[in-house]
């Protein structure tokens, strides 16, 4: 599985745009990218995952670099309710074995 | 749908006591996870399954753990004997398609 790099914390406006930055430089190329999130005292939750192409769904747009050394989760619209540490990963081909790092503590303040 | 759903939430014991953590997947999901998450060394996958079927053990931290899937509603997790060390929170999640996993709410692990 690819090492992965995230900034310890972040601190993000209510309302305004969340974006997570990773570094995979080692990721290979049938390797994915995902993200998850823990709420403090919840499981994890998945939130996106993509492999060379942009993605976007209901929660989060995710864009990865062109050379797919890195990528950007963003949140559009950030709430309190989106205070979590988000988890990205560099997953093996089918994403059954996720290595969780230590990933990036989001607080979101109004 | 319910989600995944771990029992007991809270399990507190006595070290050298068997302890078995029990999980319901999502109906339909053919993955199955147990993971273990500690301060000291965060979110871990310790097995999982595909359809019922234990395809990597290699997180199992030793022989006292073991787990079980009888059947695509059930899985469980026992450890015998427990140690203090054991403590942590263990999630178990499912997945329909081995690229979104789901997690449970957890099960609190306290071994004194």
């Amino acid at each position: 599985d690819a090492k992965t790099t995230q900034p310890p914390s972040m601190d993000c406006a209510e309302g305004r745009a969340a974006n997570l930055p990773c570094n995979h430089s080692t990721i290979s190329g049938n390797e994915y990218v995902y993200w998850y999130r823990q709420i403090h005292s919840q499981g994890p939750q998945y939130i996106i995952h993509g492999l060379k192409n942009n993605e976007t769904n209901e929660m989060a747009s995710l864009i990865i670099t062109e050379d797919r050394k890195s990528s950007t989760l963003i949140l559009p619209h950030a709430t309190l309710r989106d205070t979590a540490v988000y988890y990205c990963i560099g997953g093996g081909e089918y994403g059954n074995k996720l290595v969780f790092g230590a990933g990036t503590i989001l607080r979101v303040k109004s | 749908d319910a989600g995944v759903i771990q029992s007991p939430r809270h399990e507190v014991t006595e070290m050298g006591q068997e302890v078995t953590l029990r999980c319901k997947p999502i109906s339909g999901h053919d993955y199955l996870f147990w993971y273990r998450q500690t301060m000291m060394r965060g979110l871990e996958l310790l097995i999982y399954f595909n359809n019922n079927v234990p395809i990597d053990d290699s997180g199992m931290p030793e022989d006292r753990f073991s787990a079980k899937m009888p059947n695509a509603s059930f899985s469980t997790l026992k450890i015998q004997p427990s140690e203090p060390r054991d403590s942590a929170v263990y999630f178990c999640a499912s997945s329909p398609n081995r690229y979104e996993q789901y997690f449970g709410p957890g099960t609190r692990l306290t071994v004194t």
